[in-house]
């Protein structure tokens, strides 16, 4: 059974960097695009960025100054960071295995910034 | 703005059918692909209709999906308490090579 995880801080500063990881069980990262969606409280999901196992990536343009989504292959995980965070970028985060249209998502972590 | 537009709400009887659109605002999607996804907030996002109209296993086929021209619809048959929940369709953006989501139907089960 596939299953996502995502983990990391919970509170992040704002001006700082948001760093998250989705450990992959189940499944190979090899040979799939992995993918990070967003979603601020009371608004919709929003398409982050995905990366393929070779580590190609393809960034949503307003994101795309701020994003960085890596890929960890021996560890089977692959990470999410967003720089210059404001409370804008307070949202529910997930990720999921696919670029379009995807079957297996991550619970969702929850970050929140805030000084 | 959400380029794929969906009616912000939608209700229904429990064993009606009711149906959420999603209409595109640019060729570049509408020549693509829909999905729809079932979402409880603070929950995983479910997959339910991909390629306009297939079902992943698992998905009861009281869920169903069609598309024509620059519309799609996800269309819910004997609706259940269960089914109270967010549904969002999405597309590929060519311009962008991603996907983009529509804004969201909140189904409320009366």
């Amino acid at each position: 059974q596939v299953q996502l995880h995502e983990s990391g801080p919970g509170l992040v500063k704002p001006s700082e960097t948001l760093s998250l990881t989705c450990t992959v069980s189940g499944d190979s990262i090899i040979g799939s695009y992995w993918s990070w969606i967003r979603q601020p409280p009371g608004k919709g999901l929003e398409w982050i960025g995905y990366i393929y196992y070779n580590g190609s990536t393809n960034y949503s343009p307003s994101l795309k100054s701020r994003v960085t989504i890596s890929i960890h292959t021996s560890k089977n995980q692959f990470s999410l960071k967003l720089s210059f965070v404001t409370a804008a970028d307070t949202a529910f985060y997930y990720c999921a295995r696919g670029s379009a249209a995807a079957v297996y998502w991550g619970q969702g972590i929850l970050v929140t910034v805030s000084s | 703005q959400s380029v794929l537009t969906q009616p912000p709400s939608a209700s229904g009887a429990p064993g009606q059918r009711v149906t959420i659109s999603c209409s595109a605002s640019s060729s570049n999607i509408a020549s693509n692909t829909v999905n729809w996804y079932q979402h409880l907030p603070g929950t995983a996002p479910k997959l339910l209709i991909y390629s306009d109209n297939q079902r992943p296993s698992g998905v009861p086929d009281r869920f169903s999906g069609s598309k024509s021209g620059t519309s799609a619809s996800l269309a819910i048959s004997g609706l259940q308490s269960e089914d109270e929940a967010d549904y969002y369709c999405s597309g590929w953006d060519d311009s962008l090579n991603g996907p983009v989501f529509g804004g969201g139907t909140k189904l409320t089960v009366l």
